[in-house]
């Protein structure tokens, strides 16, 4: 099993909240990755970082924000949660090497109301 | 033209069948490939590495061809269980920073 955790598994939340949905690993993996997805779909890189005070912007175009103070987290923010942000987030890691696989969270599941 | 394209399916298939996906990849350079199997309203999880000489487990089976730039999964004897999205992955090189790019999915669903 893959030391990489998400919380919450789920929530529900009102249109405007600040939100932060928390991604932790144990793996001393350098690279993180946030992804969204909606049923069905295909995953959006959203987000990603190579190590601590790294990020970058993926090719979906987010309102979220990230940080990343330590090499095992990587939280990401909703300054102002909107029903348009209602989607599956999830996390990953992987090491910096060339050929290694990326671990996956169990993914957040966010509905904003 | 997407980095990383497959056919998005779906595939029916009867249990017994054998299928086989595709997935083609635009950066000559690229080092690394993985199949990544999604579950339903579950996150991604590693099928199987794939290497230049190919791999084989069990019933499942990737080929590299760098030539023709794509990757392939072959699944013989299909069980009712492989029944899911089956996601294609290429890490491009150092040029493109070594990020994982992930193909949009192949749908499989395998019929009584």
């Amino acid at each position: 099993e893959a030391d990489i955790y998400q919380t919450p598994r789920y929530l529900v939340i009102g249109t405007g909240k600040k939100i932060t949905l928390e991604c932790s690993q144990t793996m001393g993996h350098d690279k993180m990755y946030w992804y969204q997805q909606d049923p069905g779909m295909e995953l959006h890189l959203i987000h990603y970082s190579y190590g601590v005070n790294s990020t970058e912007k993926g090719d979906l175009s987010s309102e979220s924000t990230v940080s990343r103070i330590r090499t095992e987290h990587f939280p990401l923010t909703l300054e102002s949660a909107r029903p348009s942000h209602t989607s599956q987030y999830l996390c990953a890691s992987s090491e910096t090497g060339g050929n290694t696989e990326a671990f996956f969270g169990q993914g957040t599941r966010l509905t904003v109301v | 033209r997407k980095e990383v394209e497959q056919d998005p399916g779906p595939f029916n298939v009867p249990e017994g069948a054998t299928v086989a996906f595709n997935c083609t990849y635009s950066n000559s350079a690229s080092q690394s490939f993985f199949w990544y199997r999604q579950d339903c309203r579950k996150e991604p999880k590693l099928l199987m590495s794939v290497y230049s000489s190919g791999n084989e487990d069990g019933r499942f089976t990737a080929q590299l061809n760098r030539a023709s730039q794509y990757i392939s999964l072959l699944i013989r004897d299909s069980k009712l269980s492989d029944s899911a999205t089956y996601l294609c992955v290429v890490i491009p090189g150092w040029s493109a920073g070594n990020m994982l790019t992930f193909g949009g999915g192949t749908r499989l669903m395998v019929k009584p």
